[in-house]
């Protein structure tokens, strides 16, 4: 059974970092695209950041040059380093994996709150 | 950047037909997926590439994707179809999704 779980969420000031990390079993991270979707509280669900099984990655524009997405073999699990946060950055944050048939996303985590604030 | 837009909000009345739009500058020219999110779950597909179903998704669920909209059509409407809707699609490697649209089965 595949099944991703999210930590590493939690109260950060303005300009800190954090580094979310998503657990997955049932598959392997590696040989897969996976990506992280946020959302805001009270708010839509926005795309943030994917990669590839090659390791290449791309990312939201919002977040481009602070985030930077990655991977561990090993332990396979994703993770999502956050640098220079901002109050708007506050949201739950979501790890789910493509689907290897196409570019949709078959499986989500429960997802880990953010909260960026003074 | 690319933007997919959707309504709001829609009601329909249980047994009827939902039609969810989602538009976007030559959407049929790339694949549309959708999700479901009810309050406090993880979104969910109903609908990947335009048209198809995962398993486990009820038949009354079905997508059609042309031109510069995506609609998603949940046809006998039932109570527990009560969600957010939010349509996503990819643009040169980035992700985008759709404000989304909370349905009412009222």
């Amino acid at each position: 059974e595949v099944q991703l779980e999210e930590s590493g969420g939690g109260l950060i000031q303005p300009g800190g970092s954090l580094r979310l990390s998503c657990a997955a079993s049932g598959f392997t991270v590696s040989t897969n695209y996976m990506t992280w979707v946020r959302q805001a509280p009270g708010k839509g669900l926005e795309w943030v950041s994917v990669i590839y099984d090659g390791g290449i990655a791309d990312y939201a524009d919002s977040v481009k040059g602070r985030f930077t997405i990655s991977r561990d073999n090993f332990s396979n699990s994703l993770y999502l380093q956050m640098n220079s946060l901002r109050v708007e950055d506050t949201a739950v944050y979501y790890c789910a994996r493509v689907a290897s048939s196409g570019w949709w996303f078959d499986h989500w985590g429960q997802g880990t709150l953010v909260t960026v604030s003074s | 950047s690319y933007e997919l837009t959707q309504p709001p909000s829609v009601s329909v009345s249980p047994g009827q037909t939902a039609t969810l739009t989602c538009s976007g500058d030559n959407l049929g020219e790339r694949y549309a997926s959708w999700y479901q999110q009810k309050p406090g779950q993880s979104p969910m597909v109903v609908i990947y590439q335009d048209n198809k179903r995962p398993s486990g998704i009820p038949e009354r669920f079905s997508g059609s994707n042309s031109g510069n909209t995506a609609t998603l059509t949940i046809t006998g409407t039932q109570a527990i179809d009560e969600a957010d809707y939010y349509c996503q699609a990819w643009e040169s490697s980035t992700g985008v999704f759709g404000g989304g649209t909370k349905l009412t089965v009222v």
